[in-house]
């Protein structure tokens, strides 16, 4: 099973301010990876799929990148609406996995 | 537009089982695989269970192989997820999620609400 491990647990930042959320897996694999966005009381949402591809309607401020063990999610300007918890998944084998998320939430 | 409604959870004793059930419509839904993602109270997303377009091949997660099985009827647009032998660590929102790609890539592009199981004596 692939393990993933997001760091940091918790991002305290402005609005305005980029984001660099880290997920690091314990097997390398080349580009598997999506993030999800996911607020209080709702289903998560899938922004970005195969590490770098954002999903339909995601705004151009979310950016994804890495390969290997190493991935990242950046939010170039964050907005009101982006104070959530995010998570990555990986599916280069079974069993999917998560990542146990990045709070990011208002300094 | 793509909707997926949760049904079926409840409060269980230990040992106890329940169905879930996950209606689906806006989109073909022969067509796509699904999952059941778990997540526990205050905790992190946890995939439990994928069934294919056609229903011929499940993958389930090694915390619930042997217990749960998922399910589906694409007649009634609708994937199934029974629990059986149910653990307090099953307490959770199960969330059925649709496939993105009719190729199985493995993520989830659209999630039902879900519905919450606690299981308690």
């Amino acid at each position: 099973e692939i393990v993933l491990t997001q760091s940091p647990a918790t991002l305290s930042l402005s609005p305005g301010e980029r984001a660099t959320l880290s997920c690091r897996a314990s097997q390398s694999f080349i580009r598997y990876l999506a993030w999800y966005q996911q607020k209080p009381g709702q289903a998560p949402r899938l922004l970005i799929y195969d590490t770098t591809i954002r999903a339909t309607g995601i705004p151009a401020r979310f950016s994804g990148s890495g390969s290997g063990t190493d991935f990242t999610l950046t939010i170039s300007s964050l907005e009101p609406e982006d104070f959530a918890v995010y998570y990555c998944q990986q599916r280069n084998n079974w069993p999917l996995t998560f990542g146990g998320g990045t709070k990011v939430e208002i300094k | 537009q793509v909707q997926l409604v949760n049904s079926g959870g409840g409060v269980v004793q230990p040992g106890g089982s329940l169905r879930l059930s996950c209606a689906a419509s806006g989109f073909t839904f022969s067509s796509y695989g699904m999952h059941w993602v778990r997540q526990a109270p205050g905790k992190g997303l946890e995939w439990v269970a994928y069934i294919r377009s056609d229903g011929s091949t499940k993958y389930y997660a090694d915390s619930v192989r042997g217990r749960f099985i998922i399910s589906r009827d694409n007649s009634k647009n609708t994937v199934f997820l029974q629990m059986n032998s149910l653990r307090v660590e099953d307490t959770a929102m199960y969330h059925c999620a649709k496939e993105i790609s009719a190729y199985d890539w493995g993520y989830f592009d659209y999630w039902g609400q879900g519905s919450l199981v606690t299981v308690s004596s």
